[in-house]
């Protein structure tokens, strides 16, 4: 199988405090990760594209200042959200790609944040 | 126009009828084309997955793809309560970097 893992799944923090999201490929390597952001019953919103070893892609809109991306390794992305607001509150889920298979993305399973 | 359009529903059936959940697209470098399932709370699960055009099976699923007319389906057979769930269809091109587009999500609610 191909799995993802998030951690933490669930965070609650304080306005004005940063928050690190973990993304995980557990039993295969990704040299691409994707982080998304998803509100309630919409679709998924494309935030960056995660590149082990360089710098991400991050899509229009998206401020890169505020979620930074580290992809230190094949199988570990990190976004941190940076001096997080109510409206960042949401749903974050990542998702990796086997290398040969680049267009097949297996996601985690989401990490709920709420910024008080 | 967006480039992957998919009815939001929601579309609620009745336990063991036949559920059709279609998208269409506008770009036609569109090669890969996935279906996934997410229920509520939980990431997306990958479901089926097609390369080009073309049908595909897998137990109760079935995917088709008919890229001259743009348009893509999941059909479920003897649908169930435990399928009910959100069904986005997503796809991506080539030198995208693997670059996924998703539709809205169909809601999809089977009752028993």
């Amino acid at each position: 199988g191909a799995v993802v893992s998030q951690h933490p799944s669930r965070v609650i923090c304080k306005s004005g405090t940063s928050v690190k999201i973990e993304c995980r490929s557990l039993d295969f390597q990704a040299t691409t990760m994707f982080w998304y952001r998803q509100f309630p019953k919409k679709s998924l919103m494309l935030m960056a594209t995660s590149n082990e070893g360089s710098k991400a892609t991050y899509e229009q809109g998206v401020e890169k200042d505020k979620f930074l991306i580290n992809h230190a390794s094949l199988t570990l992305s990190t976004l941190t959200v940076t001096s997080a607001h109510p409206e960042d509150s949401s749903f974050y889920i990542c998702s990796a790609g086997r290398d040969s298979y680049k267009e097949t993305q297996y996601f985690g399973p989401g990490t709920r944040l709420l910024v008080l | 126009q967006k480039e992957v359009e998919q009815d939001p529903g929601p579309l609620s059936v009745p336990e063991g009828a036949i559920v059709s959940l279609n998208c269409t697209y506008s770009n036609s470098a569109f090669q890969y084309f996935m279906w996934y399932r997410q229920y509520s709370r939980k990431g997306p699960e990958l479901l089926m997955y097609t390369y080009s055009s073309g049908n595909k099976e897998d137990g109760r699923f079935t995917a088709q793809v008919d890229k001259s007319s743009k348009y893509i389906s999941l059909f479920i057979r003897d649908s169930q309560p435990s399928d009910s769930a959100t069904y986005l269809c997503a796809m991506s091109a080539d030198n995208q970097g693997g670059k996924l587009i998703f539709g809205q999500g169909t809601e999809l609610s089977v009752k028993p």
